[in-house]
């Protein structure tokens, strides 16, 4: 399996400021994926991250909003940009080794 | 429009029991299935896939059936134990490996003693 940690677990913030949420996986992976699951729902894909190159985004999200990063194989970033309510969920990272996709714990975020 | 349904929000199952645990999907273009279990507070934990070229594919307690035609899988755990308590997300994906999943809304399972 692949060890993915994610940071911060948890944060509470106030409407209109931004969060950058980091993923750090234990050796390199070719595939990293960000997806949210907003309270009750589902997990929705919101991008691809590529190494080296600007996200893939998912319909419905754009990178003004949800800048990602990915300097290298084993690293990637999320941003929350000018943050409403509405961006409450939970932001997990994801990455895919051995024909399987794992993911991170999560960040619960809260917009006040 | 969602892809992947479960149509149970929850389900609850005596310890020892068999759970089962059911999924649809829309999208003949989808070409592997898998099963998610979440626990709060954590990220989901794979546990069990299958290619469209089969109709079954066993681990352990855990089994996922896989019927083409209707568009639906089926996840069985048996015996059903404490631990097994969790949210399960049924998800889809248009190739095997590390790709992309859509995922269904998920299943809370109580396992009760």
């Amino acid at each position: 399996s692949a060890v993915i940690s994610q940071k911060p677990s948890r944060d509470i913030c106030q409407r209109g400021t931004s969060l950058t949420i980091q993923c750090q996986v234990d050796s390199q992976v070719t595939m990293m994926f960000w997806y949210r699951q907003q309270p009750g729902q589902s997990l929705t894909l919101i991008a691809t991250a590529n190494q080296g190159s600007e996200a893939t985004y998912e319909s419905g999200f754009v990178i003004d909003k949800f800048p990602i990063s990915r300097p290298n194989l084993t690293f990637s970033t999320l941003t929350v940009s000018n943050m409403s309510p509405e961006d409450s969920s939970i932001y997990l990272c994801s990455a895919g080794r051995d024909e399987k996709l794992f993911f991170g714990s999560g960040t619960q975020l809260s917009v006040l | 429009d969602q892809q992947v349904k479960q149509n149970s929000p929850s389900l609850s199952v005596q310890e020892g029991r068999i759970s089962i645990l059911n999924c649809d999907y829309t999208n003949s273009m989808f070409d592997y299935f898998l099963w998610y279990k979440k626990y709060p507070a954590e990220g989901p934990t794979f546990l069990i896939s299958i290619s469209s070229i089969k109709d079954k594919n066993e681990d352990g307690r855990f089994t996922v059936f896989l019927n083409k035609s209707a568009k639906h899988l089926s996840l069985h755990i048996v015996p059903s134990q404490p631990g097994d308590s969790a949210v399960y997300f049924c998800a889809a994906s248009y190739t095997s490996g590390a790709q992309k999943l859509v995922f269904g809304q998920g299943t809370r399972l109580t396992i009760n003693p």
